[in-house]
């Protein structure tokens, strides 16, 4: 019965891949948002979709790219991924874009050889 | 930067003492809450705080916020080994729920 669901868990991958990360949420909630989280735990927003609606994109790289097939999928693309990329990716999910207590998955560890 | 910045960054005390954490940030907020995560895993909401309240309990956890000083604590009475997790503060000054966290305090609570 897993709230906020992520997958992989682990991805190890060389240096100009390109892999994906999915989310899923069963809420029923209409905003969702990925975050990276760097080695010294600093935990920063990148995106956030509210009812498959990108609301939220900060100064990402564009090799990033989010899809929001439905409100209760988010998936996250990384093209020709870099070292600097390494790093926990935790997707979360709120009621709405107004609402404020977020739910997380338990996130995706992403090391780039 | 826009992000709550938690201290101590590391805080280690004994079973049943409390512990305080502290969240400073730097421009005016909506809201501001704080998340625990236990290593390996996902954060998870604790509590929060509008900018208009000046103190709210939960259970065991106590936090305060005053404006003018851009600051909050988040006070954890009679620790337990089970506390021992980071704890992160949230801060949320915009539209569109977007909150900006700190790096955390890792708290080690000794049996």
């Amino acid at each position: 019965d897993t709230a906020v669901s992520q997958t992989p868990k682990y991805l190890v991958t060389q240096m100009g891949n390109d892999k994906s990360i999915k989310c899923e949420q069963n809420l029923g909630h209409d905003t969702m948002y990925w975050y990276k989280q760097d080695s010294k735990k600093f935990l920063k927003i990148m995106f956030s979709y509210n009812n498959k609606e990108l609301i939220i994109n900060e100064t990402v790289p564009n090799r990033f790219s989010p899809k929001s097939p439905d409100k209760a999928h988010l998936n996250l693309h990384i093209n020709s991924l870099e070292l600097g990329d390494s790093a926990v990716y935790f997707c979360a999910s709120s009621q709405d874009a107004g609402r404020e207590t977020q739910y997380f998955g338990p996130g995706t560890r992403l090391l780039v050889l | 930067s826009q992000q709550g910045e938690e201290d101590p960054q590391a805080l280690s005390i004994q079973e049943g003492e409390n512990a305080t954490m502290n969240c400073s940030y730097k421009t005016s907020i909506n809201n501001l809450q704080w998340y625990r995560q236990n290593s390996g895993r996902g954060l998870v909401h604790l509590i929060l705080i509008r900018s208009n309240e000046r103190e709210k309990h939960s259970g065991r956890l106590r936090v305060t916020l005053d404006t003018s000083k851009k600051s909050s604590s988040l006070l954890i009475t009679a620790s337990r080994a089970a506390d021992t997790a980071s704890y992160f503060c949230a801060t949320d000054f915009g539209n569109f729920n977007k909150f900006y966290f700190g790096s955390g305090t890792k708290l080690n609570v000794k049996p």
